[in-house]
């Protein structure tokens, strides 16, 4: 079946570290990708976004890198702060307006 | 900036009860998408609705569910006789055009049911 799935469910960095978030796809078709995060009680936020013609996006901190070849996704943030604790989800689409969302990973970020 | 507005933001009802979210789109989207989140879980699509029209409701359960888009005014999530298993957070998103756009999410109703 099709699943989009993260490693870790809890991630622990200390502040000033740089985080990785992983995320694993299955479905070889999908051709757009958004990593979204979630702090408590709001709903996601847009991070940053990559297509499948692409390996590497770069943001502001953010950087989304894909490797299509084993089907796996990543967010790094650099200098990793309070704020950036959240729930940060991948986000998969094939070219709908479906999208397949992962359960999330947790990131604390410990003072 | 105006984002994608929901009201209310939390919601409190009895089972049988019935509950009614409302969203608002960013200004000048008009795809309108409803997802639901239980606790620690991922979203779950439920319906894609376009102004006046529902194209997808393949993620809304059959019974007491029900959607809409009118061509003026927010965006409808209804569900009728509710159950303790409806706690959840609902979503709301919009996109300018399907497919690919990307969505942008409101800050979600919590439905309650006692």
């Amino acid at each position: 079946g099709e699943s989009v799935g993260l490693h870790l469910p809890t991630l622990s960095v200390q502040e000033g570290d740089n985080s990785i978030i992983n995320c694993a796809y299955s479905n070889s078709a999908s051709d757009y990708f958004i990593w979204y995060k979630q702090e408590s009680g709001k709903g996601p936020q847009f991070i940053i976004d990559i297509r499948s013609n692409m390996d590497k996006r770069q943001g502001q901190r953010v950087t989304v890198l894909l490797n299509k070849t084993v089907k796996h996704l990543s967010l790094q943030i650099a200098a990793t702060q309070p704020g950036d604790s959240a729930v940060y989800f991948c986000a998969e689409n094939k070219g709908t307006y479906k999208y397949i969302f992962g359960t999330g990973t947790r990131l604390k970020v410990l003072a | 900036n105006a984002g994608v507005m929901q009201n209310p933001r939390h919601l409190v009802r009895r089972r049988g009860q019935e509950a009614r979210l409302r969203c608002s789109p960013v200004k000048g989207h008009s795809h309108v998408y409803w997802y639901r989140q239980l606790p620690e879980e991922g979203l779950k699509f439920m319906v894609y609705l376009q102004k006046e029209n529902i194209i997808d409701e393949s993620g809304m359960p059959k019974e007491r569910f029900s959607a809409e888009f009118p061509k003026e005014g927010p965006s409808i999530l209804r569900i009728q006789q509710v159950v303790r298993g409806d706690s959840a957070a609902y979503f709301c998103a919009s996109s300018p055009k399907e497919s690919t756009d990307t969505q942008y999410f409101g800050p979600g109703t919590r439905l309650t049911v006692l």
